[in-house]
Order: structure tokens, then sequence, then C-alpha cells
């Protein structure tokens, strides 16, 4: 299975911009690249899919290169509730979701 | 609120034992997901089921079977439990089963196995 890499933890401040890289070498053709979030005890919230270059929602933006061998989640002006794991998940197997390790964010007052 | 919703919340059995974990998506959802957490194996995908028929497995243990009914609710059955069971099972749910499928997940089930 093609490999997932993003930093295992960030630290932030509130109000800060927060910006957490993956890179996902093998990314298929048919592949999108999709964000998840997960409080503690909470199952995972999906936040961000795009295939290219920018994809904005109310809550994020995605920032993809046109090779597509990473992705860049940005969280502008996070808050404390903001405090979660975020995964990356650039590979389609079908239908199911094959997380890794996240990346545990870390936002302080 | 997602629209899915998981019971039992919590469960404590023993080993040895089987239990039913249940699910049921949301409105005019299709395929149903169960997903395990532990903290030593992360989120692991279990299997997928879509209108009543299961479509794809992942590591799912041959002691775990699931299932989805007419209605569409689901259920996840484990037995002869062990302590490395014990986590946080997951049930999502999703309109279809294509590529640009978002996955609305449940508040899970906690189970404790002693």
């Amino acid at each position: 299975l093609a490999k997932t890499t993003q930093p295992i933890s960030m630290d932030s401040y509130e109000g800060q911009e927060v910006n957490i890289t993956c890179s996902h070498n093998n990314i298929a053709t048919n592949d999108y690249i999709t964000w998840y979030q997960q409080f503690p005890s909470q199952g995972p919230r999906f936040i961000i899919q795009g295939y290219k270059t920018k994809v904005t929602n109310e809550v994020a933006s995605l920032f993809i290169p046109a090779d597509r061998k990473s992705s860049t989640l940005s969280l502008p002006r996070v808050s404390l509730s903001d405090t979660a794991v975020y995964y990356c998940l650039p590979y389609n197997q079908g239908g199911k979701l094959i997380f890794g390790q996240g990346t545990e964010l870390s936002v302080k007052p | 609120d997602s629209g899915v919703t998981q019971t039992p919340k919590h469960l404590i059995t023993a080993t040895g034992q089987r239990v039913t974990l249940r699910c049921s998506p949301r409105s005019g959802d299709l395929s149903v997901y169960w997903y395990q957490q532990s903290l030593d194996q992360g989120l692991q995908f279990l299997i997928h089921y879509y209108n009543g028929e299961e479509r794809a497995k992942g590591n799912i243990l041959e002691r775990f079977s699931a299932q989805q009914f007419p209605d569409l609710h689901s259920e996840l059955n484990l037995s002869s439990l062990e302590l490395g069971d014990s986590a946080l099972y997951f049930c999502a749910s999703s309109l279809g089963t294509g590529l640009f499928n978002e996955q609305f997940f449940g508040p899970g089930t906690r189970l404790t196995v002693l």
C-alpha cells in the first residue's frame, strides 16, 4: 500500500494560520485527496476534499501542487477548539478510508 | 450530530463472550462502514456494506462478522472476545460508494473486554 507521510504533531497559538503538509508520492490519476478531523473519543469528521490546485470551504483550504505528490491543509486563525488529530487520505480504496497516523494539532492560548 | 447513531455507547464484557454493536445510518445513506480504533493500531477499516451487500473487507478478524439489514441498519458481531478487542468501534455511512464519498461517522461504541 502506498505510503502517506505527515507530521506526527504540531503546536500553534490561537489566531495563527496552521498549515499541515502531507506527502503521497504514489498517488494515482483517479485519487482524490481528503482530510478528516478527529476530536478525542469522537468519530472522524470530513473537512475538505480536492483533486488539484486549490479548494476552499468555510472551514479550511486545501492546496495541491501540479504533481499532486503532496497536499497542504490550511486552517486560518485557529482557535482552541481546533485542537484535534488531522488525517490526510489521498488514496481511494473503493470507498473505504485508510487512515494513517494523522497529525495531532495542539492549539494554545 | 452526524445523523449516524450507534448503540450501545459503552459495553463491558468478559473474554470469550459475544457482543453485537448496532448502527443506524443517516437517512438516505445506502453505505455503511465499520472501523476499529485502538491505541496501538489506530483507525482501521473493517468492512463495508452497500444496500445490504458486502462490498469490501479490511482487517476484520474471522471472529467478527457484520450484516446490513433491509432497513439499512447494520450490526457488527464480535465473538470469542479477547482482551485485545477492547477498542472504540465506529460506524460510518455515506450515500453511495463513489470516489467523492463523504463518510459521516457515528459517536462510536467503546468496548472493554475484561
